[in-house]
């Protein structure tokens, strides 16, 4: 069967600082993978999608950056992070095109920018 | 562009009553329709989705939704809520491609 992983589960991180979440997909070949944030008392905002290595899709212009080094990895990075990067940070896969098949999300990333 | 809305912000119910959670949607076409449940400080987790056929859908933990093409809805329903539904739920919209679009949710509370 098919397992997400996300790590860290929580994150503490001053302003300015680098930031790395890392996913990964076990069980399947060439998914689709996304990120997403949930800011507190917001929805769902998907910022990043990929659907093969290398090739990485954004959706909203920020200073997040992603990338996808092997066919079941997912990184999301940042160079310095701002207060407002605060926020649930989810990532997920599909099989093809998320928006047929929906998606299958990891436990997620607590991200408190201090 | 394809939109959901749950009206509701926050539901509150007695646990054994019975559950409607609504969700409508905006989309030109038949869109594909899900539901999912997130706890506090988890992921999500798909409970049921809709891509063409019968309209009444069933899902894991005993919820099931109904899809209303007049009405543009997919609202969940569950007979007997548990305290440990206590949670918030997501319906969604997929119209193709990457465009799959999440409502706003809304939270169960379940009291005892």
């Amino acid at each position: 069967s098919q397992t997400i992983h996300q790590w860290p589960a929580t994150l503490v991180q001053p302003v300015g600082s680098p930031l790395s979440l890392e996913c990964t997909v076990e069980g399947t070949s060439n998914p689709n993978l996304y990120w997403y944030r949930q800011a507190a008392g917001r929805g769902l905002q998907l910022l990043f999608y990929s659907v093969g290595i290398g090739q990485i899709s954004s959706e909203v212009p920020q200073n997040l950056s992603a990338s996808r080094p092997q066919d079941r990895q997912f990184i999301l990075s940042s160079k310095k992070l701002l207060l407002s990067d605060s926020g649930f940070y989810l990532c997920a896969w599909s099989r093809g095109q998320g928006a047929n098949y929906g998606y299958t999300f990891g436990s997620g990333t607590r991200l408190t920018v201090v | 562009a394809q939109s959901v809305t749950q009206p509701d912000i926050h539901i509150t119910v007695s646990e054994g009553a019975s559950l409607e959670l609504r969700c409508n949607y905006s989309y030109g076409a038949t869109p594909y329709l899900f539901w999912y449940v997130q706890s506090p400080g988890q992921g999500l987790q798909l409970l049921l989705k809709y891509f063409s056929g019968d309209t009444l859908v069933q899902g894991i933990k005993g919820f099931e939704a109904e899809f209303k093409r007049s009405q543009s809805s997919f609202n969940l329903r569950k007979p007997s809520v548990h305290w440990s539904d206590a949670a918030e739920y997501f319906c969604a919209v997929g119209a193709g491609g990457q465009n799959f679009v999440f409502g706003p949710g809304t939270r169960l509370s379940v009291l005892p």
